[in-house]
């Protein structure tokens, strides 16, 4: 399968606690984006990348959530310092730049539960 | 702010019904207009999208929208739904200017289709 994957799939942690999760692009994707998805609710946009460069962050992203994308390739979303509020789906989704449409592919996601 | 509303929450049908699915937006420039698909247990997938041009749209699975641009609209419409096409449908816009990159998502249409 040549699509969007994130690893892992489900994590649980405590409260306090720091989780780091990893989205690997369609291969040649040069743009990445990460949303978060509460229930009931629409993805909501977190983070975007073009290449290695992140051009453009959502106020969502508290200074506890931070995000990498260091050779261009995958990508690394961390958040410290969990909260019972950070409980939600985290997704990856990625394009690339010369789609006209900017058309983003989505990855599985990833489940975090904060206890 | 840029929202999208998808005022039916939660849609259930017969199978051969047809099925209209209303999404508005507030965005008042040039937009791209996308609907994505959730089938249970399933990532996020492109159900069709609009750009330019003709403003009746044809994607995948029968499934067409129409942009009324008098109306900020974008509606999903099947003329006979399946029992396969039960699943969340999220209406999703992107401001047209080349350095807004994200996607704005409404809260999502549950639809379920009784066989």
């Amino acid at each position: 399968d040549t699509g969007v994957s994130q690893d892992p799939r489900h994590k649980i942690t405590k409260r306090g606690q720091n989780v780091t999760f990893r989205c690997d692009p369609i291969s040649e994707h040069n743009r990445l984006y990460w949303y978060r998805q509460t229930l009931g609710q629409g993805p909501e946009f977190l983070t975007y990348f073009q290449n290695e460069a992140q051009l453009e962050k959502s106020r969502l992203l508290s200074d506890r959530f931070s995000a990498e994308r260091p050779k261009g390739s995958f990508s690394t979303l961390e958040i410290q310092r969990t909260e019972q509020g950070d409980s939600a789906m985290y997704l990856c989704a990625s394009s690339h730049s010369t789609s006209p449409i900017y058309e983003q592919y989505f990855g599985p996601g990833t489940r975090l539960t904060v206890t | 702010a840029q929202s999208v509303s998808q005022h039916n929450h939660h849609v259930i049908l017969s199978e051969a019904a047809s099925l209209e699915l209303g999404c508005n937006y507030s965005y008042g420039g040039t937009v791209n207009l996308f609907w994505y698909v959730q089938y249970p247990g399933q990532h996020l997938q492109l159900l069709l999208k609009y750009f330019s041009g003709d403003p009746l749209v044809k994607g995948i699975k029968g499934f067409e929208a129409e942009f009324i641009k008098s109306k900020f609209s974008f509606n999903l419409r099947k003329p006979s739904v399946q029992w396969s096409d039960t699943a969340e449908y999220f209406c999703a816009v992107n401001p047209g200017n080349t350095g807004f990159q994200k996607l704005v998502f409404g809260t999502g249409t549950r639809l379920l289709v009784s066989p």
